[in-house]
């Protein structure tokens, strides 16, 4: 069974950092595109990222680009989300997610919450 | 990027009834999207993909058609279960993005 599990969220002051965490088993990373998808509190869902199955295409989404950074470690089975600068708008909870045509698999999230 | 815009915000339909939800896209994406349905405290799951084709597991009520920038999505015989926010999601250019989502109540 694919599962993908999340882990490194909490409560963060605006402009400190947090590293985000995707461990996937049931499969090997390294086969597959992954991505990280958020959704703030009471809203839609909003594409944060996305990684070619080596890292070797990385794209992020305006909000983010230039503050948060995504790397994978294929050999472990896990995927990162490294967050800078960190803004109120930033909270939402963190979802990483499969790519197979769609995304098929996705954790059950990890929250984000950045306030002083 | 493209712009996916969803209609309506909130749709009401009657168990047993039809509800038919679509999805726009700024610019074309080809047959590359797809319908996720997601549930108060759980993650969206996948329903189509290539905006025809149901994924693993889920019922022939569920339907998408399009192609280019209209979508639609249409449930049949609504059940209980069924109840929830549906996102359309483009894969055609990353980034990827999403639509803002339809809210499907019980009427």
């Amino acid at each position: 069974e694919f599962q993908l599990v999340e882990s490194g969220g909490g409560l963060v002051q605006p402009g400190r950092s947090l590293r985000l965490s995707c461990e996937a088993s049931g499969f090997q990373l390294g086969d597959y595109a992954m991505h990280w998808v958020r959704q703030a509190p009471g809203k839609g869902l909003e594409w944060v990222s996305g990684s070619s199955w080596n890292g070797g295409r990385i794209v992020y989404a305006d909000s983010v680009r230039g503050r948060f950074i995504v790397s994978r470690d294929n050999a472990k089975n896990f995927m990162y989300l490294q967050m800078n600068s960190l803004r109120p708008e930033d909270t939402a909870l963190y979802y990483c997610a499969k790519d197979t045509v769609g995304l098929t698999t996705w954790g059950p999230g990890t929250r984000v919450t950045v306030s002083s | 990027e493209i712009v996916m815009t969803q209609s309506p915000a909130t749709l009401s339909v009657s168990p047993g009834e039809r509800a038919t939800l679509s999805c726009r896209a700024s610019q074309s994406v080809s047959n590359n999207l797809a319908w996720y349905q997601q549930k108060p405290g759980q993650p969206p799951r996948l329903l189509i993909y290539d905006a025809s084709t149901r994924a693993t597991g889920i019922p022939p009520r569920f339907s998408g058609s399009g192609s280019g920038t209209e979508f639609t999505l249409t449930i049949i015989s609504l059940q209980s279960e069924d109840f929830a926010v549906y996102s359309c999601q483009q894969y055609n250019n990353w980034p990827q993005t999403f639509g803002q989502g339809t809210k499907l109540e019980i009427k």
